[in-house]
């Protein structure tokens, strides 16, 4: 079993639906983020968590929602999606009083908006 | 903002070759961390190697070992003795307090 968890791992969507994506991390850690990975883009950061409480929205359109229950739960709700929003969503863990900053990634979720 | 730029958007290798992935970042702190991170094709990404920026010594991690320039901002990797699953998308990556930013990846294609 991996330490970040990630269902589904595929995801396909018109952009009237709802749906969720999840995280589950085993590490003990205490920071949870998502990613967005696009193809011929940069790893984009969209939320940031510590301790269940956000720290950084990188200006994330509001149809993207998370949701961070407790430390090792990660949701991003997702509603009335564009078809530009089709992509890689990557959730990672950190030990977030760490200097060091190391990610540990789950598999990620290959969203499709049609 | 730190900014980190990898310029060689694919690379290629012959098997058991060796090749080097560029990567440099801009920073006006003196104490951060630097990493490459692999991507393989539909598989999670995971950590290659670390540096700490206080630390002189270039990292290794078995085959994998890093060129790091402080003064010049640059933290290059290189894989010895390549094989056919070093095939991925490598990231480098800097970070700071916590707080991590990506270049844009190297696409790696190992060729047998």
């Amino acid at each position: 079993e991996t330490g970040v968890t990630q269902t589904p791992r595929h995801l396909v969507m018109g952009m009237t639906n709802k749906k969720s994506l999840k995280c589950e991390q085993h590490l003990g850690h205490n920071a949870m983020y998502w990613y967005k990975q696009s193809a011929k883009k940069p790893l984009e950061l969209m939320f940031v968590y510590n301790f269940k409480e956000q720290t950084e929205n990188n200006s994330v359109p509001s149809r993207f929602s998370p949701e961070c229950p407790n430390s090792s739960h990660l949701f991003l709700h997702l509603h009335t999606l564009q078809p530009e929003d089709s992509a890689l969503y990557l959730c990672a863990s950190s030990q977030g009083d760490s200097k060091t900053g190391e990610l540990f990634f789950g598999e990620g979720s290959r969203l499709t908006v049609l | 903002a730190q900014t980190v730029t990898q310029s060689q958007p694919e690379m290629s290798v012959q098997e058991a070759e060796t090749v080097t992935l560029s990567c440099t970042y801009d920073t006006s702190e003196s104490d951060y961390y630097l990493f490459w991170y692999k991507q393989p094709p539909s598989r999670q990404m995971i950590l290659v190697i670390r540096q700490e920026a206080y630390k002189q010594q270039n990292a290794t991690e078995n085959r994998f070992s890093v060129n790091f320039q402080k003064a010049a901002k640059s933290f290059s990797l290189k894989i010895s003795d390549s094989q056919l699953g070093d095939a991925a998308m490598y990231f480098c990556a800097y970070a700071y307090a916590g707080k991590s930013t990506f270049g844009d990846g190297t696409t790696l294609t190992v060729k047998p």
